[in-house]
Order: structure tokens, then C-alpha cells, then sequence
């Protein structure tokens, strides 16, 4: 089992590009949750789908942040105009969210540097 | 929503002696409480959790508590390691694993020779 996967694992991007992070979950698992890591924030919930659906997304910044999971074996989370500080590890976790199967699994994180 | 607060942001013990990490939180429906461990670089590694239905849970030389009435919970690690140092991060979730965590901001634990 190859755990979480997340590509990129770094990018920098220029001040108001998009930028496009993906997210393969542990094959069988139907939640899938984004989380950001900052130094001064800490971690951060932004969002989550169980089995494709998109359930919470109480923690994205509205304007500029959207995910998808556009089937069970991947996910994608898009920043557009990316701003400073967007600057952060993001982390994807799965889950296989049954009874108490419940633990997340994060994945390596890709590490975004907007300049 | 929920709060969690982690009361040391560093803790250093000598090897061999108990380490000591405790979180608080604010939501009484909060019934998940797992920890996650961070090494230099590298990402959250999920080391052991409590659900609300027990009161401590042991896993080798870890050990979680949990007291309902105060609101606390706390990760014990007995005989220290040097493999131990790392970030450790408590976190909270309403339901059992298939909800949001909302995690303490980590303590640094130091293992010295």
C-alpha cells in the first residue's frame, strides 16, 4: 500500500497564478480531507468528501480556494490568484470512515510557495 | 466550534523517563481524540487514538487518557527513546474518524541522552 499520495510535492508559483494540487487516497478509503500547515496557523481543516460527495467545506477561503473529487481514486484542490499567504504545506488525508475504521492517513503534503 | 488547546509547546525529558503531553478541548460532542506524530520534514504519522466510550487506551509504551468531565485528554510515553523527538499533535472530531480534526498547535519533545 502506497499510503497518500500528493503531487506536486513543491511548487512555487508567481503572485496571482493558479495553482493545482492532487490528492490520490489509500486505495478503498471514502473520505478524503485537505488540511493546510503553517507556522503561525498551525493546522487547518479546509474541506471534505466521503465518497466523492463533497460534505464540509466550512474551512476554505471562499473566494479563491475550490476542491473537487472527480472520482474514488483521486482529488484536487485549486487556488486561483494565489496570494502570500496561501504559503503553506497541504496536507491530504484519507480514511476508510467505517465504524471505527475511521483513522486519517495523511500524505506527504506539497508545499506551496507563492512569490 | 471546537478548540483544542495542547499545554506544552516543548517538552524535554531525559531518555528512559515519561513524557507527559496534555490537550484540552471545548466541545462536549467531541467523542474522537487521536494524536499524530511529526519528525523534522515529514508529515503527520497517526501513533494512537481514544474514542469518548473509554477512558484510557494503551499502545506499547503509549498510553492516552481521557477525562470527560474535564475536557482533557493526555498522551503518555514511557520509556523514552531517542526516536521519540518529534512534534506531537493532539486533535479533536465530533464524530469517529469521518469528520474534520481539529488539532492543538504541537509540542516539541526533546529526548536527552
Amino acid at each position: 500500500n502506497a499510503g497518500v499520495i500528493q503531487t506536486p510535492r513543491h511548487k512555487v508559483t508567481g503572485k496571482g497564478q493558479e495553482a493545482t494540487l492532487w490528492c490520490e487516497p489509500i486505495s478503498g478509503h471514502s473520505a478524503v480531507f485537505w488540511y493546510r500547515q503553517t507556522i503561525v496557523q498551525g493546522l487547518e481543516f479546509l474541506t471534505y468528501f466521503r465518497n466523492q460527495a463533497p460534505i464540509d467545506d466550512s474551512g476554505m477561503p471562499k473566494e479563491r480556494f475550490s476542491a473537487q473529487m472527480p472520482n474514488q481514486s483521486h482529488s484536487t484542490l485549486k487556488i486561483q490568484s494565489t496570494q502570500p499567504q496561501d504559503s503553506a504545506v497541504y496536507l491530504c488525508a484519507s480514511s476508510l470512515a467505517l465504524g471505527d475504521q475511521d483513522t486519517q492517513y495523511f500524505g506527504p503534503g506539497t508545499r506551496l510557495l507563492v512569490l | 466550534g471546537e478548540k483544542v488547546e495542547q499545554h506544552e509547546s516543548t517538552l524535554s525529558v531525559r531518555e528512559g523517563d515519561s513524557a507527559v503531553i496534555n490537550c484540552t478541548y471545548t466541545d462536549t460532542a467531541s467523542s474522537y481524540f487521536p494524536w499524530y506524530k511529526q519528525e523534522a520534514g515529514k508529515s503527520l504519522h497517526f501513533v494512537i487514538d481514544i474514542r469518548s466510550n473509554v477512558d484510557r487506551k494503551q499502545s506499547q509504551r503509549l498510553i492516552v487518557l481521557l477525562d470527560k468531565k474535564a475536557k482533557r485528554f493526555s498522551l503518555h510515553i514511557t520509556a523514552t527513546q531517542p526516536e521519540d523527538s518529534a512534534i506531537y499533535f493532539c486533535a479533536a472530531s465530533y464524530t469517529e474518524g469521518a469528520d474534520r480534526l481539529t488539532f492543538g498547535k504541537g509540542t516539541q519533545l526533546i529526548i536527552q541522552p
